[in-house]
């Protein structure tokens, strides 16, 4: 089981609608979470991060946490062309006992989103 | 304000020639360092952590090593490079406070 899983699309959606951006985490420990964007040839960005369950609002982005579920998600309300890109989920894994292991950011492989006109 | 930079952009090396990857970060003292890689349609792989000068701890053990000979200089190195190298690698550091990742521009390596 991969420790960070999105569907990869890609997800269509026209101008101006609502994109749901859905991850999933497998690892309870996990404690904060990370969405990142990704342009293509580009760097990951970074759009928002959550710690607590429930919403959390930026702009046109909000993030949300449901630690029960294990599940993470992200609403980019009124899209863009301009938000097509592949959006990257992360989460981190808190260290192993007795692994001498240290909290690592782990990725899923991202969900490209296409918003067209 | 805090920037990574990473260089080169871009590369293209033949299959066993050796490789150096650089990053270096500005306006912050001793940050945690991240090698990452990212192959053609996948997602980002983490490959070596560094807490601090000479400290490099090993995700994926492979024919790559890691250095930090300064506080903030963080290099990727390889003796031979393999096929399977290609990929995009991104350099990145981590805010203490918040636990954001932030990523250089990346290296594009192409090994033919």
């Amino acid at each position: 089981q991969k420790e960070v899983e999105q569907n990869s699309g890609p997800l269509s959606v026209p101008e101006g609608a609502i994109a749901s951006l859905n991850c999933t985490y497998s690892d309870r420990g996990s404690q904060s979470f990370f969405w990142y964007r990704q342009y293509s040839g580009k760097s990951p960005e970074l759009i928002m991060f959550i710690y607590s369950n429930g919403d959390k609002e930026d702009g046109r982005f909000t993030a949300q946490l449901n630690k029960a579920s294990q599940y993470v998600s992200l609403l980019i309300r009124d899209s863009q062309p301009s938000d097509s890109a592949t959006y990257l989920c992360a989460a981190w894994a808190p260290p192993r006992r007795f692994s001498g292991g240290y909290n690592k950011l782990i990725f899923g492989a991202g969900t490209r989103l296409a918003v067209h006109p | 304000s805090q920037t990574i930079h990473q260089w080169p952009a871009t590369l293209v090396q033949p299959v066993g020639s050796p490789l150096s990857l650089e990053c270096t970060v500005e306006g912050t003292s001793n940050p945690n360092l991240y090698w990452y890689r990212q192959a053609a349609g996948r997602g980002l792989q983490l490959l070596f952590y560094s807490v601090g000068i000479g400290q490099i701890s090993s995700e994926v053990p492979q024919n790559l090593s890691a250095s930090r000979p300064q506080d903030r200089q963080f290099i990727l190195s390889s003796k031979k490079l393999l096929l399977s190298d290609s990929g995009f690698y991104l350099c990145a550091w981590r805010d203490r406070y918040t636990g954001e990742l932030f990523f250089g521009e990346g290296s594009r390596l192409t090994v033919l």
